[in-house]
């Protein structure tokens, strides 16, 4: 059974909304945390947001937040004001501390800003 | 700059050849890690090692190699090509329990003919 599931393989939002990408996960750790990373086209990996299963409060890092839901197991990021350079793939991963700390991805959904 | 250093950037390789993915991190990291990502299934881990002299297999370990030469290096070998492994091939490295991922590399992308 995948570990993280993310079910867009696509989406398309309108420069200056704010768009939800989804994130399922499935552990039985009590102790992990969650992952958003963006790849532009230009192929880099790049940290957004992390969030522990101990934290309380939803996180956020400028217009990216993440909408935790422990009981539904769900990790969904928001961008808010959509840019033109939001336009990327864009993965969910977990790091359970059951699994030596290893990153384990979903297969990404890719973004499109349109003008 | 600090970060992940990994050579070559793009390589081609025929069937059978054999071939070493360089990576270095000047970050003090502990734990280091090779991930290979293709089309439609993400990044999936091939080795990793979590301190100096210790290495792992991960998801996907078939038709490679690994070596944690020091704290800072981490080379992944692949002995004899296939088609199989054309793929774009990333290193990262951790602290342990960090609330930051992992710092990646910029890549490097391999084609098998």
């Amino acid at each position: 059974a995948q570990k993280i599931t993310q079910t867009q393989p696509g989406m398309f939002v309108q420069e200056k909304e704010a768009v939800t990408l989804d994130c399922t996960y499935d552990t039985s750790d009590q102790s992990y945390g969650l992952f958003w990373y963006k790849q532009p086209s230009s192929g880099e990996m790049i940290f957004l947001i992390y969030q522990g299963s101990y934290d309380e409060q939803n996180a956020t890092e400028g217009r990216y937040s993440l909408n935790f839901q422990k009981a539904r197991k769900s990790a969904n990021l928001v961008i808010s004001a959509s840019q033109l350079g939001d336009s990327a793939m864009y993965f969910c991963a977990m790091r359970e501390r059951g699994s030596q700390g290893n990153l384990i991805f979903g297969k990404g959904t890719k973004l499109s800003v349109k003008p | 700059n600090a970060g992940v250093t990994q050579t070559p950037k793009f390589q081609v390789l025929k069937t059978g050849q054999s071939m070493t993915l360089q990576c270095a991190q000047d970050m003090n990291h502990n734990s280091m890690y090779w991930y290979r990502q293709d089309p439609g299934m993400g990044l999936r881990l091939i080795y990793y090692s979590a301190s100096e002299g210790t290495t792992d297999k991960g998801e996907v370990p078939n038709g490679y190699n690994v070596s944690r030469l020091n704290k800072r290096e981490f080379s992944l070998r692949l002995e004899s090509a296939a088609p199989s492994q054309t793929s774009v091939y990333f290193c990262a490295s951790t602290q342990d329990r960090s609330n930051y991922g992992y710092t990646f590399g910029s890549g490097t992308r391999l084609t098998v003919v």
